[in-house]
């Protein structure tokens, strides 16, 4: 039972336009969101976070959107460059009950930006 | 340290043998935790400690795995007697206290068992 789900394995985007990855959760505990950049042979580094609190948070070209009741989340990444394609995990956490912090993550999307 | 330090790189065993991964926490960070990764998939939570005790171990196999984080030694996460599906790549990943909600990762330790 997948509680974090990213349903597109791949996408692809010309340089200079929007890439609109999204991520759907089931989980009504979780409270707090990430997204994670990662690159082959490399861990996973941390892009962006929003809390349940806010429906939107801002950094530079990435901007997360967050919809409780409709449990989805979006990275929104303007404008796309060759360098952000990598794959993209989107990672949801309970702070305050069952997972206590622990990331769940979803099996990400594979983000290729062509020149 | 300013990152998540993970050793070794890789590490080739044959079935049955012991393997056992290392994992030095960004300094001043008290939660670590470990995830694998079998074939690209999703990252699955093993095993997650608050300073040497263990915090939520409700990932980690029943058989076999076992972690420790003792005070002024690296994290080690060690696996008995390998079986070819503990094949994957076993990340490492610190945050700074209970109150801290990002997680940082280390590079990895990719474990082949053959």
């Amino acid at each position: 039972d997948q509680q974090v789900k990213q349903n597109s394995p791949s996408l692809s985007v010309q340089e200079g336009r929007i890439s609109i990855l999204n991520c759907d959760y089931t989980n009504s505990m979780f409270d707090y969101f990430l997204w994670y950049k990662k690159y082959p042979a490399e861990g996973p580094t941390f892009l962006i976070s929003i809390s349940s609190i806010k429906d939107k948070n801002e950094d530079g070209r990435f901007t997360v959107f967050l919809n409780k009741s409709a449990k989805h989340l979006s990275l929104h990444i303007v404008p796309s460059q060759p360098g952000d394609s990598a794959v993209y995990f989107c990672a949801a956490s309970a702070r305050y009950g069952g997972s206590q912090g622990n990331l769940i993550f979803g099996k990400g999307t594979k983000l290729s930006v062509k020149p | 340290g300013e990152e998540v330090a993970q050793t070794p790189k890789h590490l080739v065993r044959g079935e049955g043998q012991k393997a056992k991964l290392y994992c030095a926490p960004i300094k001043g960070h008290s939660y670590v935790f470990w995830y694998q990764q079998v074939l690209k998939n999703e990252f699955k939570f093993l095993i997650s400690f608050q300073n040497e005790n263990v915090f939520d171990e409700t990932g980690m196999p029943k058989e076999r795995f076992s972690a420790k984080c003792l005070p002024n030694s690296p994290c080690s996460l060690e696996i008995q007697a390998t079986k070819l599906e503990d094949s994957a790549v076993y990340f490492c990943a610190s945050k700074p206290g209970a109150m801290g909600n990002t997680i940082y990762f280390g590079e990895g330790s990719w474990l082949t068992v053959v």
